[in-house]
């Protein structure tokens, strides 16, 4: 079976930086996904690990460590409207298999 | 809005009605993907079309769920004979593959839902 390991909440304060682990055990691994989704809305697009390393976008950053079957995202400068639930995501690779297996997702609160 | 269309954001059925969930890709996008989330939950797979071609149904329910993404048109999700347990957010998202062999990871882009409410 395929299975996303996220901590399910956190919770930091407005300038803080907090960091949302995952782990992952797939059938195979292509490339690791995260995504924003605000209460009552549409998940939205992050970021995309396919290779080890950082990759860094303004105040957000993704880091991918393949052989540990790990990732995580860190958030910088953490301001209200970053209060949501933030989603990693595998996509397997291979043949047909474009979809992502989602995680449970981790539910930030952000307090002031 | 060159995003992704859903329609209707809301629906609401009874027992053992149809429910029919409409998307329409980004422009450009020939990859459609639908995804069911139950609350607290992340969204978990149901299928993966292309054009005209259903390419992998593998999370899709072999019952009373079908999928298809005509030449014309969205796609659609067709639910029949809904059951409460059906109440859900549906999210369709697409995609524009690389095309390059081997390599089939593309963002993908969700659109805003479609809530399914079961009486």
């Amino acid at each position: 079976g395929q299975s996303l390991e996220q901590p399910s909440e956190v919770t930091a304060v407005e300038g803080a930086i907090v960091q949302i682990n995952c782990t992952y055990q797939t059938s195979g691994f292509y490339g690791l996904s995260w995504y924003q989704q605000h209460d009552g809305g549409a998940p939205t697009f992050l970021s995309y690990n396919a290779l080890d390393g950082l990759e860094e976008t303004g105040r957000f950053s993704s880091f991918l460590s393949r052989s540990d079957s790990y990732g995580y995202l860190l958030l910088q400068e953490l301001q209200m409207k970053d209060s949501a639930s933030y989603f990693c995501a595998v996509t397997l690779d291979g043949g047909s298999q474009g979809n992502l297996i989602f995680g449970k997702g981790t539910k930030l609160s952000v307090k002031p | 809005n060159a995003g992704v269309m859903q329609n209707p954001r809301h629906l609401v059925r009874r027992r053992g009605q149809e429910a029919r969930l409409r998307c329409s890709p980004m422009k450009g996008h020939s990859h459609v993907y639908w995804y069911r989330q139950l609350p607290e939950e992340g969204l978990k797979f149901m299928v993966y079309l292309q054009k005209e071609n259903i390419i992998d149904e593998s999370g899709m329910p072999k019952e009373r769920f079908s999928a298809e993404f005509p030449k014309e048109g969205p796609s659609i999700l067709r639910i029949q004979q809904v059951v409460r347990g059906d109440s859900a957010a549906y999210f369709c998202a697409s995609s524009q593959l690389s095309g390059l062999a081997g390599r089939n990871q593309e963002t993908q882009y969700f659109g805003p839902g479609t809530r399914l409410l079961v009486l």
